[in-house]
C-alpha cells in the first residue's frame, strides 16, 4: 500500500520569499505522485504530476516538485510566493490500478500555505 | 465547457433526516468518487465507482449510499445512520482504463453541516 506524509501542517512566509512544501511517501511499487491545491471552499485543482517522465516536474502558478527516489520525497517549491498562493496544499500518490479498488489515491492531510505581505 | 458540478453547495441537515448530494459530470468519464474532508484530515474516499450500475466501497462508507444508473450521475446519500455527517463532500472523476497516472478532476464541493 501507498501513502503520503506531508511534514508541515501549517508553512508560514513572506510575500516574495521561496516556499518549500514537503512530502514525503512510501510504497513498494512505482508509484505516481501529484500535487492540489485547494482554495477555500473550492474543489481541489491539480498544481502538477510526477509520471517517472523526469525527475522534476514544472507546474502552474511557478511550482515546481522534484521527485527523489533515494529519498522517498517529493517536495513542492516557487522561488517566490504571491498573495494569492495563499491556499491549502494536498501531496497525493496513486499505484497501480487495481481491479478491486480502482485507481486508489492516498492523501496526505494537507499543508496550508500562509503569506503575510 | 467539460466539468464535474456539484449542488447544492451548502446543504443543512437536521439530525435523522436523509440528504442527497448531486455529482453530475460532461467530461464522457467513466469512473467516479466521493471523498469526504475534515479539518486537518485529508481526503478520505466513501465510495466508487467504475462503470453504471457498478460501485465499491471505499475506506468510510458505513452511513452513506450511492448509486450509478447514468455514467454522468453519481448522487451519494448521507443516511441517518452516519454519526458525524458535518464535512466537505467532493466528487471527482477519471477516464477508466486510463494509466494511473491520469490526475482525477474534482467539483466544487459541497458542504453539509448538521444541525
Amino acid at each position: 500500500a501507498q501513502s503520503v506524509t506531508q511534514l508541515d501542517s501549517q508553512v508560514p512566509v513572506f510575500e516574495e520569499a521561496p516556499v518549500e512544501l514537503r512530502c514525503n511517501y512510501s510504497s513498494s511499487v512505482s508509484v505516481y505522485l501529484f500535487w492540489y491545491v485547494q482554495y477555500p471552499n473550492q474543489g481541489l485543482q491539480l498544481l502538477l504530476k510526477y509520471t517517472s517522465a523526469a525527475t522534476l516536474v514544472k507546474g502552474i502558478n511557478g511550482f515546481e516538485a522534484e521527485f527523489k527516489k533515494s529519498e522517498t520525497s517529493f517536495h513542492l517549491t516557487k522561488p517566490s510566493a504571491h498573495m494569492s498562493d495563499a491556499a491549502e496544499y494536498f501531496c497525493v500518490v496513486s499505484g497501480p490500478y487495481y481491479s478491486n479498488s480502482g485507481y486508489a489515491l492516498n492523501f496526505g492531510k494537507g499543508t496550508s500555505l500562509l503569506v503575510t505581505p | 465547457d467539460g466539468g464535474i458540478t456539484q449542488s447544492p453547495k451548502y446543504l443543512f441537515r437536521k439530525e435523522g433526516q436523509n440528504v442527497t448530494l448531486s455529482c453530475e459530470q460532461n467530461l464522457n468519464h467513466d469512473a467516479m468518487y466521493w471523498y469526504r474532508q475534515d479539518p486537518g484530515q485529508g481526503l478520505r474516499l466513501i465510495y466508487y465507482s467504475q462503470i453504471v450500475n457498478d460501485f465499491q466501497k471505499g475506506d468510510i462508507a458505513e452511513g452513506y449510499s450511492v448509486s450509478r444508473e447514468k455514467k454522468e450521475s453519481f448522487p451519494l446519500t448521507v443516511t441517518s445512520a452516519q454519526k458525524n455527517p458535518t464535512a466537505f463532500y467532493l466528487c471527482a472523476s477519471i477516464p477508466s482504463g486510463s494509466p494511473s497516472y491520469n490526475e482525477q478532476f474534482f467539483g466544487p464541493g459541497t458542504r453539509l453541516t448538521v444541525l
